[in-house]
């Protein structure tokens, strides 16, 4: 059981470029979500699904972009990278309809030149 | 949506001593509130939850109080250890709806336990 993983660790990326950060679970969690954290800002929510095939935005959804077509995996595109998505993302995931919390991910720490 | 503000940012304590983290949420229709731990360059752990039918709940030297009708909460951490020294956040989850599970974070606080 590896729980929440993420690939890859560290990436930097100039200007304009796309990417796809990676995250994967294995313990059957039907909701997984992405969060990118900011120095004094905590973690904000950038996209969440709550199953295959189900997506929704988060608070800070512009730039990015996201997709479920399993349950175990939650890619995070960034489809034209800026200087303002310089931060560390992580990936969540728990159980639906019930208060558990959440397992994280590693992070990823993104740096955009 | 929920909006959930935590009190201080910054908290240095001695070895041994009491320490409080404050979080206030706007939406009284959330219903569970747990409080992560991030070392540096980890990731936020859960150390403990309580839910909306709950006023306190303890685990060793942590404790959290729920205040329903005032919207807020707080971590109580007794006896401190340097190795408490991290940064705390608090967070909230609205219940039901299309917003059902999703967690919205305080801004954290940056503990320093001094030995």
């Amino acid at each position: 059981n590896a729980g929440v993983t993420q690939t890859p660790k560290f990436q930097v990326l100039k200007t304009g470029q796309s990417m796809t950060l990676q995250c994967a679970q294995d313990m059957n969690h039907e909701y997984m979500s992405w969060y990118r954290q900011d120095p004094g800002m905590g973690l904000r929510l950038i996209h969440y699904s709550v199953g295959a095939g189900i997506t929704d935005q988060g608070e800070v959804p512009n730039g990015y972009n996201v997709s479920r077509s399993t349950t175990e995996d939650f890619p995070l595109r960034l489809l034209s990278a800026a200087p303002s998505q310089t931060s560390v993302y992580f990936c969540a995931s728990r159980y639906t309809g019930q208060d558990y919390g959440y397992t994280f991910g590693s992070g990823t720490r993104l740096t955009v030149v | 949506g929920e909006n959930v503000e935590q009190h201080p940012s910054t908290l240095s304590v001695q070895e041994g001593d009491s320490a409080v983290i404050k979080c206030t949420y706007s939406d009284s229709a959330s219903n569970y509130f747990p409080w992560y731990k991030q070392e540096l360059g980890k990731r936020p752990q859960l150390i403990i939850d309580i839910r909306s039918n709950v006023g306190e709940k303890k685990d060793q030297r942590i404790a959290v109080t729920l205040n329903k009708t005032a919207k807020h909460f707080s971590l109580h951490i007794t006896e401190t250890q340097p190795e408490d020294s991290a940064v705390y956040f608090c967070a909230a989850k609205l219940g039901g709806g299309t917003s059902y599970g999703k967690l919205t974070f305080g801004q954290g606080t940056i503990l320093t336990v001094h030995p």
